[in-house]
């Protein structure tokens, strides 16, 4: 089975350019989530998606971030125009809800180093 | 929110030394799992143990959920082991992920 994969794995950009980060879940999972690490700091929660719906999108930092999920399927993630302050790992993670719409374990996908110069 | 407090924030040791990283959070959870931040970079899931014990070969953990910690053991540690070790809850009120702010870990020859 394969895992969450994300893309690209790095990605340098100049400040005000635009970025689009892509997430494919584990096949089946409705819950995707997009988390960042950002200057060696804790890893802290964007977004939340349910299937195609935005279930909770409280951590998006800024009108800057934008995020879509076509489908239910995969998602992406673009930020535009870019600031240096967004530089650090952002993480898609996916997760299957069982019958009684409990939130099992989460898998990570490998993240997208992001640097902003 | 629920606060998740992890210790130690950096701990070096020896290879062959064994080790106890802990993570206490503020509220009940129903999820709680413990990952390894490789140099690369990547998350890897180690444990997810909301209650209980587990082991996975060197590594084990446990959650005592009604006095709100997890232990994570590593023993016999490895160069490869070296890395951000993070625990992570999911309330039960809740719907996402809160991480701590990692255990440093670093193994030298």
């Amino acid at each position: 089975e394969a895992g969450v994969t994300q893309f690209p794995s790095h990605s340098v950009i100049e400040k005000g350019q635009t970025v689009t980060l892509r997430c494919d879940p584990i096949s089946g999972h409705d819950n995707l989530y997009w988390y960042r690490r950002v200057m060696g700091k804790e890893i802290k929660f964007l977004l939340h998606f349910v299937k195609e719906s935005k279930q909770d999108e409280s951590g998006m930092p800024n009108n800057r971030f934008l995020a879509e999920r076509t489908g239910g399927t995969y998602s992406t993630l673009k930020v535009q125009p870019a600031e240096l302050e967004d530089s650090g790992v952002y993480f898609c993670a996916s997760s299957h809800r069982d019958r009684v719409w409990v939130n099992t374990e989460a898998f990570f996908g490998q993240g997208t180093r992001l640097t902003v110069v | 929110g629920i606060q998740v407090e992890q210790s130690p924030p950096d701990l070096i040791l020896q290879e062959g030394a064994n080790s106890t990283l802990r993570c206490n959070f503020s509220d009940s959870v129903n999820n709680l799992q413990w990952f390894h931040q490789n140099p690369w970079g990547q998350l890897i899931n180690l444990f997810y143990i909301p209650s209980g014990t587990k082991q996975n070969g060197r590594l084990s953990a446990t959650t005592v959920a009604t006095e709100r910690y997890s232990l994570l053991y590593i023993s016999s540690s490895q160069t490869t082991d070296s890395g951000v070790y993070f625990c992570a809850v999911e309330q039960t009120s809740g719907s996402r992920l809160t991480f701590g702010e990692g255990t440093q870990l670093t193994v030298n020859p």
